[in-house]
Order: C-alpha cells, then structure tokens, then sequence
C-alpha cells in the first residue's frame, strides 16, 4: 500500500530564512506526489504536484519540491518566508486512491 | 463555479444519532473522497469512490457508511454515531487518482465539516 511519512510535525523558522518541509513516500508503482497548504479553518490548496513530467516542481507562492526515486524523497522548500507562510503543510501520495502525511505545521518568526 | 461544496459546515450529534453529510462537485470529476482530519494525524481516508455507483473503503472505513447514486454526489452516512467520530470531515473530488490515465489528478477540496459528537 501507499503511504508518505512527513518527518517533521512542527517546523519554526524566522522571516527570510530558508523553509524545508520533509516528506518520503512508499508506493509499488511509479508515484504522483502533491503538496497541500492549509490555513486555518479552511480546506485543502494545491501548492505542487509530481506528474513524472519533470524532477524538479515549481508550485505557487514561491515553494518547489524535487522528486529524488533514488530516495524516495519528495521535500517541499521555499528559499525566502514570509509570515503569510504559516500554516499547516501535507504532502500526499496517489496511485488508486490519495494518502495523507500527518502533516507539518510552519510556523514563521518576525 | 462552486468547486466542492459540503453541507452543512457545523453538527453537534448526541451518541447514537445518525446523519448524513452530503458533498457535491461541479467539476464532473470522477473519483471522490471522504477524509477525517484529526489533531496530528493528518487526513485519513474513509471511503472513496472511482465513479457513479462505486464505493470503495479507505483506511478508517468502520462507523461509515457512503453512497455514490449521482457522479456529482458522494454521501457519507454515520448511523449511529460515537464520540471518536468527533472530526473534521473532508470531502475531495479529482477527475482520476490513476496513474495510467491524464495529468489532471490533483484532489479539490471541500471547506471541512465540523462535527461533534456529545
């Protein structure tokens, strides 16, 4: 069965600073990968996706996250936050159906 | 264009009441979800559906019950319910989840329902 494992549930970095949000996956088939934004008390954004078009993603708000088979990684990084940033980040595997990680929480500091 | 569209957005249920929660999707997608989400432990998934008049279980399936009678329906039963199921469900749709098939497979999301159960 599919799953990702988000390593992380708390990350906390200061305005400007680089954002990297860790995410592996397990799958038995070539995989499609997103990343997911959440604000709260709202539903799910689409930040990024994996498709197998290209290795490296470039999503919205700044953010890419690069697809590494070799260790089944798939780590969203942002190279400047900002305090709109902060929110709860999900990485997610979908082969026959769409698994959840556990999610991260960013925090930012001014 | 609505999107995803759950109703209602707040329930308080007594122990062993039932409900119905209804999501609907404007997009002509084929496959819909139901996810709960709960503190530190992501979005799980409870049931989905790869298109009208399939339902398929997901990892938490047990105290649900789901329904696909129309393509832009998914309908998610709890017919008695229990405090655990205290929540915030999620509903999700996506033209297709499957790896052979287009590009277009990222999930649209509903806003969440909040349900308590006393």
């Amino acid at each position: 069965a599919q799953s990702v494992t988000q390593l992380g549930s708390h990350v906390s970095v200061s305005e400007g600073a680089l954002v990297l949000l860790r995410c592996n996956y397990s799958s038995s088939v070539p995989p499609y990968l997103f990343w997911y934004v959440q604000y709260p008390n709202q539903g799910l954004q689409l930040l990024l996706k994996y498709t197998s078009a290209a290795t490296l993603v470039k999503g919205i708000n700044g953010f890419e996250a690069e697809f590494k088979k070799s260790e089944t990684s798939f780590h969203l990084t942002k190279p400047s936050a900002h305090m709109s940033d902060a929110a709860e980040y999900f990485c997610a595997v979908s082969n026959n159906d769409m698994r959840f990680g556990a999610g991260t929480r960013l925090t930012v500091k001014p | 264009n609505a999107g995803v569209t759950q109703t209602p957005k707040f329930r308080v249920l007594k122990t062993g009441q039932s409900m119905t929660l209804l999501c609907a999707q404007d997009m002509n997608h084929e496959y819909m979800y139901w996810y709960r989400q709960d503190p530190g432990m992501g979005l799980r998934l409870i049931h989905y559906s790869v298109g009208e008049g399939t339902t398929a279980k997901g990892e938490v399936p047990d105290g649900y019950n789901v329904s696909r009678l129309k393509k832009q329906n998914f309908l998610l039963g709890l017919e008695s319910a229990a405090p655990s199921q205290t929540s915030v469900y999620f509903c999700a749709s996506s033209y297709s989840s499957d790896a052979w098939v287009g590009t277009n497979t990222e999930a649209f999301f509903g806003q969440g329902t909040r349900l308590t159960v006393v």
